[in-house]
This record gives C-alpha cells, structure tokens and sequence, in this order.
C-alpha cells in the first residue's frame, strides 16, 4: 500500500512551457485535491474531485487544469508556465464519509520555472 | 469564508520542556474538524492530531493534546517534553463536516525549533 504518490519530485520549467504532474493513490478514496505551497506560507487548494469524471476549483485555479478519468489518477495540468508558479505542490486523497477522515498528502512536487 | 490564523510565524523550546502552538480560525458552521499536522524538512505533510467540533473532550495523542475552545474559536497545540525530532513547520486546518465541504483550509505555519 503506497498510499498517495507523485512524480516528479523536481522539475525545472521554461516561461511558457507546459507540464503534467502526476498524483496517483491505491487507498481506492474517492475524494482528490491539489494543493499549492508557496514559501513560508501555508497550502491553498487549486482543484479538488469528488470522483472520477467530477472536478471543481479551489481558492487559486488560474493556470492549471485538472483531470478525474479513474478514481486512482488525478493529474494536474500547468499550461504557459509563469513565473508565480514556482511552488510545491501536493496532492491529497481521502473518504468521503460524513464523518470521514483526515486527508492523506503525497511527498510533493517543487516546480520552479525560470 | 472559513479562515484560519496562526499569530506566530516562530517558536522555540528547550529540548524536554513544554511548547505552546497558538492557531484561531473564523467560521459560521456549527459542525466542523480542526486538525494540526507537521512538516518536517523532508515536506511530507504528516497528521498530528485531529479534533471534532462536536466533542467536548480535548483531544490527545501521546505527548501531543490541544487546548479546543470552541467559543472563542481557538484551538492551540500542546507539545510536551520536546524530542529534538518535533523541530518542524506546523500548521492548523480547518475542514468543515458538510456534505461536499471536505476542503482543507489552512493557517500560515509556525515553526518550531528544538534547542537541544
């Protein structure tokens, strides 16, 4: 059971170019986010799923782009990278219970773009 | 919208002495989580401790426990006798219980370093 992991762990980026980052969770939760954190700040939800083919955005989605088509995979899309960008990203996983439990975040991904 | 403030950006202790995390948060629901998790350097985000809104009874993990005060919407951390390997960022989150309102919101972090 790996729990929530995400690749690549690095990855440095052009103005402009596009990439994918990988989220994927064998937990079998139906429930997916992403999150950003900028340096010395807390993490802020970009796009979160409540199943596959389900997605809805957070507090900050400009410039990203999301995808639900299994309940495993939740890849985000950065297209035109920008500068505001260069962050750390996580993607998380849980139940969706009404009294459920805590999210379970991945290692992270830190994007820089140049 | 549901807000979560954490006043200091650092603090420091004593290795085995007690520590103190101060986190407020603003909300208008009734029902809700509150939790506090760690991060190391290595940036995995790890849960420490989790509370219910709806329990009175504070919630404790070892040498972990909060301080919940749900009128005064403030629910600190307690860390007691401190392990160099608590030395970290921490931060307080909010999730409302609603249908759908599974988001995490969370405060700014303090962080913690342990003077050995």
């Amino acid at each position: 059971n790996a729990g929530v992991t995400q690749t690549p762990k690095f990855r440095i980026l052009k103005i402009g170019q596009s990439m994918t980052l990988q989220c994927t969770q064998d937990m079998n939760h139906n429930y997916m986010y992403w999150y950003r954190q900028d340096p010395g700040m807390g993490l802020k939800l970009i796009y979160y799923s409540v199943g596959a083919g389900i997605t809805d955005k957070g507090e900050v989605p400009n410039g990203y782009n999301v995808s639900r088509s299994t309940t495993e995979d939740f890849p985000l899309r950065l297209e035109l990278a920008a500068p505001s960008q260069t962050s750390v990203y996580f993607c998380a996983s849980s139940y969706y219970l009404a009294g459920g439990p805590e999210q379970y975040f991945g290692p992270g991904t830190r994007l820089t773009v140049t | 919208a549901q807000t979560v403030t954490q006043s200091q950006p650092e603090m420091s202790v004593q290795e085995a002495e007690t520590v103190t995390l101060s986190c407020t948060y603003d909300t208008s629901e009734s029902d809700y989580y509150l939790f506090w998790y760690k991060q190391p350097p290595s940036r995995q985000m790890i849960l420490v401790i989790r509370q219910e809104a709806y329990k009175q009874q504070n919630a404790t993990e070892n040498r972990f426990s909060v301080n919940f005060q749900k009128a005064a919407k403030s629910f600190s951390l307690k860390i007691s006798d401190s392990q160099l390997g608590d030395a970290a960022m921490y931060f307080c989150a909010y999730r409302g219980r609603s249908q759908g309102a599974q988001k995490l919101v969370f405060g700014q972090g303090t962080r913690l370093t342990i003077n050995p």
